[in-house]
């Protein structure tokens, strides 16, 4: 079976600060993750993904995801934060075995940008 | 390109009516899916289907029913509505299947209120 967890309910931080999103997972067959984030009142929208190859992934809006194997951890990174990146951030895993794309969620990150 | 589109977004029902939640794609994507949000709990996978005339459960099948008559729809109906589905949901659509090189696309949401 496969897992995430997301070690950080609320993650407040100063505008133009760096952030740290934590993920980590569990799965006994090989992993694809990802981070979506989630506006206030929208649906979800993919940063990044790792599939495979390098393990520092790079996404949209300045983020970037280091995949770390020996750490089972998937976290989250941007060096200066924006008002606008106030949002609900998802760390989920695809893992092999079903024969389809189905998503499991971490139960998510609420990032607060203060000005 | 209308992408995912879910109706209604707003829905108040009374407890033991039933009603079909409605999600279209129009990307020939073999892949769908719905999820529920709640807080504190992230996305769950209800159901999903990896073609026309297959449907499969997710994590929290019970009180819902799917089919998949065509590939552009893939609605999902609440039998007898309980104050615990009170939720979110989210409908979602890839190209293909097992595999996660394809993007998965959600829809907006449909807010759903059971009294």
């Amino acid at each position: 079976a496969q897992s995430v967890t997301q070690l950080d309910s609320q993650v407040p931080v100063f505008e133009e600060a760096p952030v740290e999103l934590r993920c980590n997972y569990s799965s006994s067959v090989s992993v694809y993750l990802f981070w979506y984030v989630q506006y206030p009142n929208q649906g979800l929208q993919l940063l990044l993904k790792y599939l495979s190859g390098s393990t520092l992934v790079k996404g949209i809006n300045g983020f970037e995801a280091e995949f770390n194997k020996s750490q089972t951890s998937f976290h989250l990174r941007k060096p200066s934060v924006h008002i606008s990146d106030t949002a609900e951030y998802f760390c989920a895993v695809i893992g092999g075995g079903t024969g389809a794309n189905n998503l499991f969620f971490g139960t998510g990150t609420r990032l607060t940008v203060i000005p | 390109n209308a992408g995912v589109t879910q109706t209604p977004k707003f829905q108040v029902l009374k407890t033991g009516q039933s009603m079909t939640l409605q999600c279209a794609q129009d990307m020939n994507h073999e892949y769908m899916s719905w999820y529920r949000q709640d807080p504190g709990m992230g996305l769950r996978l209800i159901h999903y289907s990896v073609g026309a005339g297959i449907t499969d459960q997710g994590e929290v099948p019970n009180g819902y029913n799917v089919s998949r008559s065509t590939t552009e729809d893939f609605p999902l109906r609440l039998l007898s509505a309980a104050p615990s589905q009170t939720s979110v949901y989210f409908c979602a659509s890839s190209r293909g299947t097992g595999t996660a090189r394809n993007t998965i696309y959600f829809g907006e949401g449909s807010w759903l209120t059971v009294v």
